[in-house]
């Protein structure tokens, strides 16, 4: 099955600080995604990616940005963390079939 | 944009018994994935199929993309099918922005 990876799995950052997520993929998945999970959201996409040098905005980038360096690797990156960035980020990857990383959850203090 | 609405947003069974979900979207799409998630874990992919139907287990999947909807069938319900159910549309050849629908939560009792 097609393996997702997330690091860290728990973040706690303080307000102002930059954080970096990571998210890699062995599949050779042209598309990429970052999604954060809230209570009475559900999933929220935030950016996306059709390959190495491509990002996209997805519903709500504000706060957010994305670096697609390589095929495998997409990074989502908080540069002024804020309380309301506290959430569970997840990433996926796919070209039809979508897989999930296991989940980021990230504490904004 | 897409949109996607599933119903119910709560369903609860007494254990053996039938759920039906049931997933619209609005714009086209290609194929339509299934998806669930176990209380604080991650998503985990059921099924993905275009138009028709697809069984795998005690899950069905049925897809008519020209009507943009889809409904999963589970039956014979057990307690460890509790969870949330998500579904996403896809258009492959098309955007691969994928949006999902805020899902259905499935609660089993013995």
């Amino acid at each position: 099955e097609a393996a997702v990876t997330q690091s860290p799995r728990n973040k706690v950052a303080v307000t102002g600080g930059k954080v970096t997520l990571s998210c890699n993929q062995t599949n050779n998945h042209n598309n990429m995604y970052w999604y954060r999970q809230d209570t009475g959201h559900g999933l929220r996409l935030i950016h996306y990616s059709y390959g190495a040098g491509s990002t996209e905005k997805g519903d709500i980038p504000d706060g957010y940005k994305a670096s697609r360096p390589s095929q495998e690797n997409f990074s989502l990156i908080l540069e002024l963390a804020t309380p309301s960035q506290t959430s569970v980020y997840f990433c996926a990857s796919g070209d039809g079939v979508v897989f999930f990383g296991k989940g980021t959850r990230l504490t904004v203090v | 944009g897409q949109q996607v609405q599933q119903s119910p947003s709560s369903l609860v069974l007494q254990e053996g018994e039938n759920a039906e979900l049931q997933c619209n979207f609005s714009s086209t799409a290609t194929q339509l994935q299934w998806f669930y998630q176990s209380p604080g874990g991650s998503l985990v992919s059921l099924l993905s199929n275009p138009s028709g139907t697809k069984h795998t287990g005690r899950l069905t999947s049925t897809t008519v993309t020209k009507e943009r909807r889809s409904s999963l069938h589970i039956s014979s319900s057990q307690t460890t099918d509790s969870g949330t159910y998500l579904c996403a549309p896809l258009n492959q050849g098309g955007s691969a922005k994928l949006i999902f629908g805020e899902g259905t939560k499935l609660t089993v009792s013995s």
